[in-house]
Parts: structure tokens; sequence; C-alpha cells
């Protein structure tokens, strides 16, 4: 099975800090996402990338960059993270058009 | 932007009780996938729907695409316990590979 590996299940950070999220993927797969979940508002992309080095801004990119510089990892970059950044972060990755995806265990971000 | 509409937000059944969650888009949908997330854990893949009028089956559960493409159930016979979660649709329109969820509808079962 594909395993997509998430760094941290749960992290703490203080306003202002670059965050780091790290995402790993075992199984060569072209795509690969990050979306955070919220409460009411479900899933929400905000940034994808389809091959190494290329990137594509989602529906709610502002504050986040990212950054693909081998296939099987995806890192999200808060710049400076803020307090309405704090959600559930998920992480997924998928072969080439049509297949599904496979999401990790997700972070939970608190920023204090 | 697309969005994919889904309802209803929750459901409350007693086990045993059939279960349905709808789907739908304003634009044609060249494909739409759902997913189940349970308490505490990550959205899982269910199934994909290409083709107009689909219909896939999981044991108890039953999957539809519209003749339109445009909308999508899924239809879950006698409720179990284990069924408890989120349900997602996803749906893909055009050639982009990227989904757009709806924003899921909670089940709770009541044993």
């Amino acid at each position: 099975d594909v395993k997509v590996t998430q760094s941290s299940r749960y992290l703490v950070k203080r306003t202002g800090e670059k965050v780091f999220l790290e995402c790993v993927q075992d199984m060569d797969h072209e795509n690969m996402f990050w979306y955070r979940q919220d409460p009411g508002l479900g899933l929400r992309l905000i940034y994808f990338s389809y091959d190494v080095k290329m990137k594509e801004k989602g529906d709610i990119p502002e504050g986040y960059s990212v950054s693909r510089e081998k296939k099987e990892r995806f890192s999200l970059i808060l710049e400076s993270a803020s307090t309405n950044q704090t959600s559930m972060y998920l992480c997924a990755s998928s072969q080439d058009y049509p297949y599904g995806y496979t999401f990790g265990s997700g972070t939970r971000l608190t920023v204090v | 932007g697309q969005q994919v509409m889904q309802i209803p937000q929750y459901q409350h059944v007693q086990e045993g009780e059939d279960f349905t969650t709808y789907c739908n888009s304003s634009t044609t949908l060249s494909n739409i996938q759902w997913y189940k997330q349970r308490p505490g854990g990550h959205p899982v893949f269910l199934i994909q729907l290409v083709k107009s009028g689909e219909v896939k089956k999981q044991k108890r559960l039953t999957f539809q695409f519209g003749e339109a493409k445009k909308n999508s159930s899924l239809h879950i016979t006698a409720t179990q316990t284990t069924d408890v979660g989120t349900y997602f649709c996803a749906g893909a329109f055009g050639s982009n590979y990227k989904l757009t969820f709806g924003k899921g509808t909670l089940l709770t079962v009541n044993p």
C-alpha cells in the first residue's frame, strides 16, 4: 500500500515563527497536495505539485509556500505563522489523473 | 470558483436504518470520488465514478453518478456502528487532477 508520512502529528508554534510541515510518499506518485481541514469548512486546497519543482496555487495559498525538490517529498511552509493558521493539515498524493488520493495522518498545528 | 455542494451536513440514524448523502455541482464533473474519514482519522479513498449514469457497489454501499455528471450519491443500506464517520465527495473538473471536496456529511449511528 502507498504510504504518505507526515513528520509530526501535533505541533505548537508561536506567532511569527517560520513553520515547516514535511510530507513524504513512498510510491513514486507524480502528484502531491496540501489541504487544511477546519470544522464546517471541509478540506481546502492550499497548494499542489504535479512534478518535481513544479507547483500550483490552490484555493487558499495566502500565507503559505511549498517546496518540492525531490519527487517523494513535498513541504509546506508557513512564512510567518499566525493564529488563523491553526488547523489540521493533510498531505495527499496520487498517481496521474484520475486516481484517488492517499492521505497522510495529518498534522494538527496550533499557533499561539 | 468551482464548488461541490454536499448535503446533509449531519445525519443521525439508528443502527439498521439506511443513509444517503448527496453531492451536486453546477458544472459538469469529469469524475467524482468518495472518501470516508473516521473520527480522529484521515480521509480514505472509497471509490471513483467516471461514466455518466455509473453505479458501483461495495457490499452495503452504493455509489451513483448522475446522467449529466453533475451530481452523485452514496447510499448505505442497513447502517452499522462501524459506518460512523464523515463521508466526503470530491469532484474533478475537466482534465484537472486536483479535487474539489464537498464539506462532508457526518454520520452517527445509534446502536
